[in-house]
């Protein structure tokens, strides 16, 4: 049963610690997402992947916030320094065409607290 | 006024009615995602579609694309019904990239 596969599930951290976030797409999709789920906001796109290459990360603050796809089978999403504001459920989405024609397969989500 | 709209944003009924969530949006879309997310999980997409009706088990998705406007439906609800219903359209941006716009979310709660 092929899915997206999120570590860690869960992070707790304090203010000013480096955090990263990994992903696993699902074997051949081509398209990769980050999303971020916050209660005020819902959810807002951070940065976007298509055939590894970055098409998109107006969303992401560029100071603190860097996506990679060091390879077609992980996406990584760093934050460094961490600040509280940052806390939110971050989601991994894979899909097998741009999202306008294809349906989007989402992880679990990795819950980060930074206190 | 956000570029794609959901009602209600919360909604309440027992278990076996027939419910309504209803998207509008004003983003010049070609397709519009249905997704669904339990409290605390994760989120799985229901649908996607860019013009008349799909059908999946009791879901419904239905979509206007003049009037800018979707509706999921669910026959015969359940409490496992209970989530989010989040309405998503895809927003040309560079070299093509569509950028997701998401609504707010319905809350729904089925009780037994």
């Amino acid at each position: 049963d092929a899915r997206v596969t999120q570590t860690p599930r869960h992070k707790v951290t304090e203010m000013g610690q480096e955090v990263t976030m990994r992903c696993q797409p699902i074997l051949g999709h081509n398209t990769v997402f980050w999303y971020r789920q916050t209660m005020m906001q819902g959810l807002e796109l951070l940065a976007y992947f298509r055939n590894r290459a970055p098409l998109d990360d107006s969303g992401m603050p560029k100071d603190r916030f860097s996506a990679e796809m060091p390879d077609a089978t992980l996406a990584t999403l760093k934050i460094q320094p961490s600040e509280p504001r940052d806390s939110a459920v971050y989601f991994c989405a894979s899909g097998p065409r741009p999202t306008a024609t294809g349906e989007l397969f989402f992880g679990e989500g990795s819950r980060l607290t930074v206190l | 006024k956000n570029e794609v709209e959901q009602s209600p944003q919360n909604l309440t009924a027992q278990e076996g009615e027939f419910i309504t969530i209803n998207c509008s949006y004003s983003v010049g879309i070609s397709a519009l995602h249905w997704l669904q997310q339990h409290p605390g999980g994760g989120i799985v997409s229901l649908f996607m579609l860019s013009s008349g009706k799909k059908k999946h088990g009791r879901l419904i998705a239905t979509i206007n694309i003049q009037e800018k406007h979707s509706s999921l439906h669910i026959t015969a609800s359940h409490p496992r019904d209970s989530a989010v219903y989040i309405c998503a359209a895809p927003r040309g941006g560079i070299q093509g990239a569509q950028k997701l716009v998401f609504g707010q979310g319905t809350r729904l709660t089925i009780n037994p």
